[in-house]
């Protein structure tokens, strides 16, 4: 079955450090990539997207490459600021499917040092 | 009100009661879903409704039981429940029920459950 598998716990670097937050997917069939971003007190919200092989998702300096060859979705920034604090999701949608499901990787608890 | 709107924003009750949480979408999408997100747990989708017909009980209890009036409202009827039950309770909402299209939250309920 299709699933999400993302680096878990937490990431501290400090602020002007890069990031790197590795998803890695399985599937089947041909799925759309997403990184939705989780404040305290909120739902998660869409942070980027790629639709297919070979395109990146940006936003807020935020880069994502969908590797079809790796089946990867890594997340990265080259300076991370202490407002990018929050929880990050990787999620995967089966382009094919009729369902409409969002399968989510388990979070990745972002914590920003100033 | 725009995007999502979930209510109450926290709901404290106990194994006897009856309640409700109520969802409502500004945006014109059709299919809405149900997520229980708990600490240290991944996203659980519950349900899901298309054009107001339930199309996904992902095993769900039967303490928990939804409606789906309208397009635009989505309801989570509860009854009984167990302390494990407590959680954040999501709503999301999506253009069409089908895969490649992302999912709008709302801020969520928290319940707690004693």
């Amino acid at each position: 079955g299709d699933s999400v598998v993302q680096t878990e716990g937490q990431v501290l670097p400090s602020e002007g450090d890069s990031l790197i937050v590795n998803c890695s997917y399985e599937t089947t069939q041909y799925p759309s990539l997403f990184w939705y971003v989780q404040y305290p007190g909120e739902g998660p919200q869409l942070h980027l997207k790629a639709m297919k092989a070979n395109d990146k998702g940006r936003n807020k300096g935020f880069e994502a490459m969908y590797r079809k060859e790796t089946t990867s979705f890594h997340l990265e920034k080259d300076s991370v600021q202490e407002s990018d604090s929050a929880v990050y999701f990787c999620a995967l949608s089966d382009g094919g499917s009729t369902l409409g499901r969002l399968y989510f990787g388990r979070g990745t608890q972002l914590t920003v040092w100033p | 009100e725009t995007g999502v709107t979930q209510t109450p924003r926290h709901l404290v009750m106990g194994m006897t009661n009856k309640k409700s949480l109520k969802c409502e979408q500004h945006l014109g999408h059709n299919a809405m879903y149900w997520y229980k997100q708990s600490a240290k747990k991944p996203l659980e989708l519950m349900f899901v409704y298309n054009f107001k017909e339930q199309t996904e009980n992902n095993s769900v209890p039967s303490r928990f039981s939804p409606e789906c009036p309208n397009s635009s409202h989505l309801f989570l009827h509860l009854h009984t429940l167990q302390p494990e039950d407590s959680a954040l309770y999501l709503c999301a909402s999506s253009q069409r029920l089908a895969g490649g299209y992302e999912q709008y939250f709302g801020p969520g309920t928290r319940l707690t459950v004693t």
